[in-house]
């Protein structure tokens, strides 16, 4: 069975630019999250989805994150402009069951 | 949602058993108690979960106490390997389930 895919894994870019980061999660999974985890620390919740709905956004910078998950299966989270905080690992996982996500690799951020 | 608190870090030796405990004192009657590794440079990865009692599996085992007010991730025999950043987490039903990563516990296998 094939895993969650994110791509790019890594991407450097200068404050203000934007920047997009996709998802694939495994196939028949309902849930998808996005987290970003800084460094040493642990994964915050960015976005939840089920299905192509959102069910937790609380922590989502909303003024320059957006996420989108078109037909309840691929997502793209987005950061337009970027700062120099968000430099971060962004990990998209998903699950099937009520408890167990499985996550994808991570998408490294560098913000100059 | 019940917030979580364990060490910071531990150190063990290689083939000890290492135990480590998770409080979470204000988990609810619907709460799940689940365990992630997480490697460097890697996604969180599922250990294994519980409710109560005693949940064992190929990796590790779970105890949890009747009161649920803790609960402690037993790791037999570590290995090298084992080194890894440990997440307590305690999951919540809110219509796809909730759940709150804290700072986890960094393990240190030493040879």
């Amino acid at each position: 069975e094939a895993g969650v895919a994110q791509s790019p894994r890594y991407k450097i870019i200068e404050k203000r630019q934007s920047v997009a980061f996709w998802c694939n999660p495994i196939s028949g999974h309902a849930t998808l999250y996005w987290y970003q985890q800084i460094l040493g620390q642990g994964p915050k919740l960015l976005i939840q989805f089920q299905n192509n709905g959102v069910v937790d956004d609380s922590q989502l910078p909303k003024d320059r994150f957006s996420a989108e998950r078109l037909k309840g299966v691929d997502s793209t989270l987005k950061i337009q402009p970027a700062k120099l905080e968000d430099s971060a690992v962004y990990l998209c996982a998903s699950s099937l069951g009520p408890v167990t996500q499985y996550f994808g690799p991570g998408t490294r951020l560098l913000v100059l | 949602l019940a917030k979580t608190t364990q060490p910071i870090s531990m150190d063990s030796y290689e083939g000890q058993e290492v135990n480590i405990t998770c409080s979470h004192n204000n988990i609810a009657t619907n709460d799940y108690i689940t365990w992630y590794q997480q490697f460097p440079s890697q996604g969180p990865r599922f250990i294994i979960q519980g409710y109560k009692t005693k949940v064992t599996n190929e990796v590790a085992s779970l105890f949890i106490p009747a009161d649920r007010k803790s609960s402690t991730l037993s790791l037999p025999r570590v290995s090298l390997s084992d080194t890894a950043v440990y997440y307590c987490l305690v999951a919540r039903n809110t219509g796809g389930f909730k759940t709150i990563f804290g700072a986890g516990t960094r393990l240190f296998v030493k040879a």
